[in-house]
């Protein structure tokens, strides 16, 4: 089966930090951008940030660029996300998604989701 | 950046109607424009994607159309596991942008 699977959430305070891990399965993870997309509480959909498939191109939304880092380890099949200098807008479900490999076919697949709370 | 801007931002219907949501980009993004639905609680998944390619597994009540800047998401006939959130995608330059959403409610 195909899946995603968030962890690393919780409650933080703000200025400190967290690291989310997606671990993957069921497909080539390697061959894929991935992506991670968050969701503030009753709204919509932000794009964070997104890896190539080899780690060699990284690109950010500019609200976190500076304080958040994406990195994968395609041996373990693992996506993460270092968050550093929390601050409350921060706050939501942080999903890992799964982008494509030619770029058209992306977004397919969806993690259940972490929750970050920024809160002192 | 640029902007994704969904109408109607909500709008109420009933089993059996069609219905259309729109999405205007703020400059062309070619094919690379995605539909997601959201059900209360749970995990956006995706509908269509390329502007009009069927998600493996989506009825095909659903379908998207659109060139351009402007595109649309269409479900043809409503059911009752149909009423949701919808989010358009684009994913044709950074940063990726989503639209606001358009809730679809019974009425």
């Amino acid at each position: 089966e195909v899946q995603l699977v968030e962890s690393g959430g919780g409650l933080v305070q703000p200025g400190g930090y967290l690291r989310l891990s997606c671990e993957a399965s069921g497909f080539a993870f390697s061959r894929y951008w991935m992506s991670w997309v968050r969701q503030a509480p009753g709204m919509g959909l932000d794009w964070v940030a997104n890896i190539k498939h080899d780690g060699s191109e990284r690109y950010f939304r500019d609200s976190v660029k500076g304080r958040f880092t994406i990195s994968r380890d395609n041996a373990r099949k693992s996506l993460y996300l270092q968050m550093n200098g929390l601050r409350a807008e921060d706050t939501g479900v942080y999903y890992c998604a799964r982008e494509s490999t030619s770029g058209i076919d992306a977004f397919d697949i969806w993690g259940r989701g972490t929750l970050v709370t920024v809160s002192s | 950046d640029i902007q994704m801007t969904q109408s109607p931002s909500a709008m109420s219907a009933s089993v059996g109607d069609r219905v259309t949501i729109t999405c205007r980009a703020s400059q062309g993004i070619g094919n690379y424009l995605a539909w997601f639905q959201q059900r209360p609680g749970k995990v956006p998944q995706r509908v269509i994607y390329a502007i009009s390619s069927l998600q493996s597994g989506v009825p095909l009540r659903f379908s998207g159309s659109g060139s351009g800047t402007e595109f649309t998401l269409t479900i043809s006939s409503l059911q009752p596991e149909d009423f949701a959130i919808y989010y358009c995608l684009q994913h044709n330059s950074y940063p990726y942008t989503f639209g606001q959403g358009t809730r679809l409610e019974i009425k």
